[in-house]
Protein backbone atom coordinates (compact mmCIF):
# COMPACT_ATOMS: atom_id res chain seq x y z
CA UNK A 1 0.00 0.00 0.00
CA UNK A 2 1.64 3.28 -1.46
CA UNK A 3 0.92 5.74 1.35
CA UNK A 4 3.00 8.66 -0.90
CA UNK A 5 2.62 8.57 -4.69
CA UNK A 6 3.99 10.42 -7.58
CA UNK A 7 1.25 9.37 -10.69
CA UNK A 8 4.10 11.17 -13.45
CA UNK A 9 7.01 9.12 -13.42
CA UNK A 10 8.54 11.55 -16.24
CA UNK A 11 8.61 15.60 -16.91
CA UNK A 12 10.01 17.41 -19.80
CA UNK A 13 9.83 21.25 -19.81
CA UNK A 14 11.68 24.02 -21.83
CA UNK A 15 14.42 25.73 -20.11
CA UNK A 16 13.25 28.99 -18.11
CA UNK A 17 9.66 27.52 -17.95
CA UNK A 18 7.63 26.28 -14.66
CA UNK A 19 8.29 22.74 -13.73
CA UNK A 20 5.16 21.55 -11.79
CA UNK A 21 5.89 17.98 -9.83
CA UNK A 22 2.79 16.67 -8.10
CA UNK A 23 2.69 14.21 -4.88
CA UNK A 24 -0.35 12.50 -3.45
CA UNK A 25 -0.49 11.01 0.36
CA UNK A 26 -3.34 8.77 2.01
CA UNK A 27 -2.28 9.42 5.13
CA UNK A 28 -4.38 12.53 6.79
CA UNK A 29 -1.78 12.14 9.69
CA UNK A 30 1.31 13.07 7.70
CA UNK A 31 2.23 16.27 9.04
CA UNK A 32 5.81 17.37 7.64
CA UNK A 33 6.50 16.73 3.64
CA UNK A 34 9.94 16.90 2.22
CA UNK A 35 11.29 16.68 -1.30
CA UNK A 36 14.20 14.91 -1.76
CA UNK A 37 16.43 15.63 -5.39
CA UNK A 38 18.50 12.65 -7.00
CA UNK A 39 21.06 12.96 -9.67
CA UNK A 40 22.38 9.23 -11.28
CA UNK A 41 24.81 7.64 -9.16
CA UNK A 42 24.48 9.68 -5.86
CA UNK A 43 22.18 9.82 -3.12
CA UNK A 44 19.11 11.95 -2.80
CA UNK A 45 19.76 15.25 -1.37
CA UNK A 46 17.28 17.66 0.35
CA UNK A 47 15.85 20.60 -1.31
CA UNK A 48 13.03 21.92 0.39
CA UNK A 49 10.12 20.84 3.05
CA UNK A 50 6.81 22.10 4.61
CA UNK A 51 5.21 22.11 8.17
CA UNK A 52 1.21 20.98 7.90
CA UNK A 53 1.19 24.35 9.96
CA UNK A 54 1.62 25.85 6.73
CA UNK A 55 0.20 25.95 2.75
CA UNK A 56 3.51 27.21 1.17
CA UNK A 57 6.95 27.34 1.37
CA UNK A 58 9.40 28.95 -0.82
CA UNK A 59 13.26 28.86 -1.73
CA UNK A 60 14.77 30.50 -4.25
CA UNK A 61 13.74 29.18 -7.53
CA UNK A 62 11.51 26.26 -5.42
CA UNK A 63 7.82 26.59 -3.91
CA UNK A 64 6.33 23.61 -2.34
CA UNK A 65 2.27 24.33 -2.19
CA UNK A 66 0.37 22.10 0.67
CA UNK A 67 -3.37 21.09 0.16
CA UNK A 68 -4.62 19.37 3.09
CA UNK A 69 -7.84 18.81 2.08
CA UNK A 70 -6.94 17.22 -0.84
CA UNK A 71 -3.56 15.40 0.47
CA UNK A 72 -1.58 16.77 -2.08
CA UNK A 73 1.63 18.59 -2.53
CA UNK A 74 3.43 20.36 -5.57
CA UNK A 75 6.93 21.33 -6.08
CA UNK A 76 7.10 24.66 -8.15
CA UNK A 77 10.85 25.48 -9.95
CA UNK A 78 10.88 28.74 -11.50
CA UNK A 79 12.58 29.40 -13.90
CA UNK A 80 13.01 25.94 -15.03
CA UNK A 81 17.33 25.51 -15.48
CA UNK A 82 18.99 22.49 -17.16
CA UNK A 83 20.91 21.49 -14.09
CA UNK A 84 17.44 20.90 -12.35
CA UNK A 85 17.03 17.53 -14.80
CA UNK A 86 16.96 14.84 -12.03
CA UNK A 87 14.73 12.63 -9.77
CA UNK A 88 12.61 14.05 -7.40
CA UNK A 89 11.41 12.42 -4.19
CA UNK A 90 8.66 13.36 -2.25
CA UNK A 91 8.05 12.03 1.32
CA UNK A 92 6.56 12.38 4.56
CA UNK A 93 6.15 11.40 8.00
CA UNK A 94 3.86 11.81 11.05
CA UNK A 95 4.22 11.35 14.31
CA UNK A 96 2.82 7.74 13.95
CA UNK A 97 5.48 6.79 11.64
CA UNK A 98 8.56 6.89 13.77
CA UNK A 99 11.50 7.80 12.26
CA UNK A 100 11.49 7.03 8.83
CA UNK A 101 9.99 8.86 5.71
CA UNK A 102 7.60 7.32 3.49
CA UNK A 103 8.89 8.01 0.17
CA UNK A 104 7.11 8.22 -3.40
CA UNK A 105 8.18 6.35 -6.73
CA UNK A 106 10.03 9.81 -8.19
CA UNK A 107 9.54 11.88 -10.98
CA UNK A 108 12.31 12.21 -13.87
CA UNK A 109 12.81 15.87 -14.68
CA UNK A 110 14.02 16.88 -17.77
CA UNK A 111 14.70 20.61 -18.56
CA UNK A 112 15.20 20.83 -22.09
CA UNK A 113 17.83 23.66 -23.18
CA UNK B 1 34.49 13.13 6.57
CA UNK B 2 32.09 16.07 5.17
CA UNK B 3 28.92 13.71 4.05
CA UNK B 4 28.14 10.11 4.65
CA UNK B 5 30.09 7.75 2.66
CA UNK B 6 29.12 4.16 1.70
CA UNK B 7 31.58 1.04 0.85
CA UNK B 8 31.16 -0.37 -1.34
CA UNK B 9 29.70 1.81 -4.27
CA UNK B 10 28.73 -1.44 -6.56
CA UNK B 11 28.72 -4.94 -5.29
CA UNK B 12 28.03 -8.45 -7.25
CA UNK B 13 27.45 -11.16 -4.84
CA UNK B 14 26.32 -14.94 -6.59
CA UNK B 15 22.83 -16.17 -4.84
CA UNK B 16 24.02 -17.21 -1.47
CA UNK B 17 26.72 -15.28 -0.96
CA UNK B 18 26.73 -13.30 2.50
CA UNK B 19 27.42 -9.22 1.89
CA UNK B 20 28.52 -6.59 4.58
CA UNK B 21 28.06 -2.81 3.62
CA UNK B 22 29.52 -0.38 5.19
CA UNK B 23 28.29 3.25 6.23
CA UNK B 24 30.07 5.97 7.48
CA UNK B 25 28.10 8.67 9.09
CA UNK B 26 28.53 12.26 9.35
CA UNK B 27 30.69 12.43 12.27
CA UNK B 28 28.62 13.55 15.15
CA UNK B 29 25.89 12.57 13.80
CA UNK B 30 23.30 10.66 16.62
CA UNK B 31 20.54 9.02 13.85
CA UNK B 32 21.39 6.54 11.19
CA UNK B 33 19.18 4.66 9.02
CA UNK B 34 19.09 2.48 6.28
CA UNK B 35 17.02 2.33 3.35
CA UNK B 36 16.12 -0.32 0.30
CA UNK B 37 15.60 1.24 -3.27
CA UNK B 38 14.77 -0.99 -5.63
CA UNK B 39 14.61 -0.01 -9.02
CA UNK B 40 12.19 2.31 -10.49
CA UNK B 41 10.77 2.80 -6.97
CA UNK B 42 11.28 5.04 -4.15
CA UNK B 43 13.51 4.72 -1.21
CA UNK B 44 12.18 2.36 1.36
CA UNK B 45 12.88 2.02 5.25
CA UNK B 46 14.19 -0.85 6.96
CA UNK B 47 16.19 0.32 10.19
CA UNK B 48 17.14 3.02 12.42
CA UNK B 49 19.84 3.81 14.99
CA UNK B 50 20.28 6.62 17.78
CA UNK B 51 24.02 6.00 18.80
CA UNK B 52 24.55 2.34 18.88
CA UNK B 53 20.64 1.43 19.80
CA UNK B 54 19.45 -0.13 17.43
CA UNK B 55 15.75 1.53 18.13
CA UNK B 56 13.67 0.13 14.86
CA UNK B 57 13.75 -2.57 12.81
CA UNK B 58 10.98 -2.98 11.22
CA UNK B 59 11.62 -2.63 7.63
CA UNK B 60 13.89 -5.07 7.56
CA UNK B 61 12.38 -7.57 5.01
CA UNK B 62 13.64 -11.08 6.91
CA UNK B 63 15.88 -12.31 9.30
CA UNK B 64 18.44 -12.25 6.48
CA UNK B 65 18.70 -8.87 6.99
CA UNK B 66 20.77 -7.50 10.01
CA UNK B 67 22.42 -4.49 11.15
CA UNK B 68 24.88 -3.41 13.39
CA UNK B 69 26.74 -0.10 14.88
CA UNK B 70 28.41 -0.71 17.70
CA UNK B 71 30.36 2.09 18.97
CA UNK B 72 27.73 4.09 17.77
CA UNK B 73 29.25 5.57 14.41
CA UNK B 74 30.11 3.57 11.73
CA UNK B 75 26.86 0.98 10.66
CA UNK B 76 27.28 -2.20 8.58
CA UNK B 77 24.48 -3.81 7.02
CA UNK B 78 24.40 -7.50 6.94
CA UNK B 79 22.58 -9.84 4.24
CA UNK B 80 23.23 -13.69 4.71
CA UNK B 81 21.89 -15.77 1.85
CA UNK B 82 21.39 -13.28 -0.68
CA UNK B 83 18.98 -13.68 -2.77
CA UNK B 84 17.84 -11.96 -6.45
CA UNK B 85 15.21 -9.98 -4.67
CA UNK B 86 17.97 -8.40 -2.67
CA UNK B 87 19.12 -6.58 -5.49
CA UNK B 88 18.78 -2.88 -4.98
CA UNK B 89 20.63 0.20 -3.94
CA UNK B 90 20.72 0.62 0.18
CA UNK B 91 21.12 4.01 1.05
CA UNK B 92 22.58 5.07 4.17
CA UNK B 93 21.36 8.08 5.82
CA UNK B 94 22.11 10.18 9.08
CA UNK B 95 20.77 13.17 11.09
CA UNK B 96 22.14 15.49 14.11
CA UNK B 97 19.29 15.22 16.05
CA UNK B 98 17.71 12.54 18.02
CA UNK B 99 14.98 12.13 15.80
CA UNK B 100 15.15 11.85 11.86
CA UNK B 101 11.29 13.38 11.85
CA UNK B 102 12.92 16.37 9.96
CA UNK B 103 15.36 14.99 6.99
CA UNK B 104 18.52 13.71 6.61
CA UNK B 105 21.58 13.51 5.29
CA UNK B 106 22.02 10.61 2.64
CA UNK B 107 24.95 8.77 1.43
CA UNK B 108 25.58 7.86 -2.42
CA UNK B 109 24.57 4.36 -1.70
CA UNK B 110 25.51 1.03 -2.53
CA UNK B 111 24.04 -0.72 -5.49
CA UNK B 112 23.88 -4.65 -4.73
CA UNK B 113 23.66 -7.01 -7.49
CA UNK B 114 23.03 -10.48 -7.06
CA UNK B 115 23.43 -13.26 -9.81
Amino acid sequence: DQQVKQNSPSLSVQEGRISILNCDYTNSMFDYFLWYKKYPAEGPTFLISISSIKDKNEDGRFTVFLNKSAKHLSLHIVPSQPGDSAVYFCAASGPFTGNQFYFGTGTSLTVIP
Amino acid sequence: GAGVSQSPRYKVAKRGQDVALRCDPISGHVSLFWYQQALGQGPEFLTYFQNEAQLDKSGLPSDRFFAERPEGSVSTLKIQRTQQEDSAVYLCASSFSGQGRYGYTFGSGTRLTVV
